[in-house]
């Protein structure tokens, strides 16, 4: 079955920093998406970044990467040089095209930023 | 354009109502979704439609019904609301089936089941 593991419940990182979010995943289709999105305290979902199986390259997004490990089956987010307003709750989602576009996500890590 | 939309932003219940929760977009998306989320949970997979006509079982589908109405609309339906019900629900939509389209989320809606 799949799984999306985020093993960080919480995190407080001193504004400026870097932080790293962990994600892994458990899938057997050799052909899937990652996605990491932002819940800031209004709620809404803001999509942050993309990372494809087959892509040779890490994703890149302005202050966000991912450093995508594809034989550990894991998918973390780096946030450089974090900033006040970067603090929110984070998810990791995986896409699998096979499974009829089903899309499951991680339980999540709130991100804290302190000044 | 609006986007993803759903109906009530709130809603109160008592054990054993029925309710529908609404959701329309207006992006031509081809997928959508139902989510629940919970305080540790995060977000749980309801029933997901891959194209208009289909429907499918998600993570956590017991308690919950789906109809995808047309291509715009998907409602989720709860037949007898009970307080393990009470959550966040989200509805998403995503363009023709492709791994980079990403997904559209509407505003929620949150539910209390008394």
């Amino acid at each position: 079955a799949q799984k999306i593991t985020q093993t960080q419940p919480g995190m407080f990182v001193q504004e400026k920093e870097a932080v790293t979010l962990d994600c892994t995943y458990d899938t057997s289709d050799p052909s899937y998406g990652l996605f990491w999105y932002k819940q800031p305290s209004s709620g809404e979902m803001i999509f942050l970044i993309y990372q494809g199986s087959y892509d040779q390259q890490n994703a890149t997004e302005g202050r966000y990467s991912l450093n995508f490990q594809k034989a550990r089956k894991s998918a973390n987010l780096v946030i450089s040089a974090s900033q006040l307003g970067d603090s929110a709750m984070y998810f990791c989602a995986m896409r699998e095209v096979n499974r009829d576009d089903k899309i499951i996500f991680g339980k999540g890590t709130r991100l804290h930023i302190l000044p | 354009n609006a986007g993803v939309t759903q109906t009530p932003k709130f809603q109160v219940l008592k054990t054993g109502q029925s309710m529908t929760l609404q959701c329309a977009q207006d992006m031509n998306h081809n997928s959508m979704y139902w989510y629940r989320q919970d305080p540790g949970m995060g977000l749980r997979l309801i029933y997901y439609s891959a194209s208009e006509g289909t429907t499918d079982k998600g993570e956590v589908p017991n308690g919950y019904n789906v109809s995808r109405l047309n291509k715009r609309e998907f409602s989720l339906r709860l037949e007898s609301a009970a307080p393990s019900q009470t959550s966040v629900y989200f509805c998403a939509s995503s363009p023709l089936a492709n791994l980079r389209n990403e997904q559209f989320f509407g505003p929620g809606t949150r539910l209390t089941v008394l």
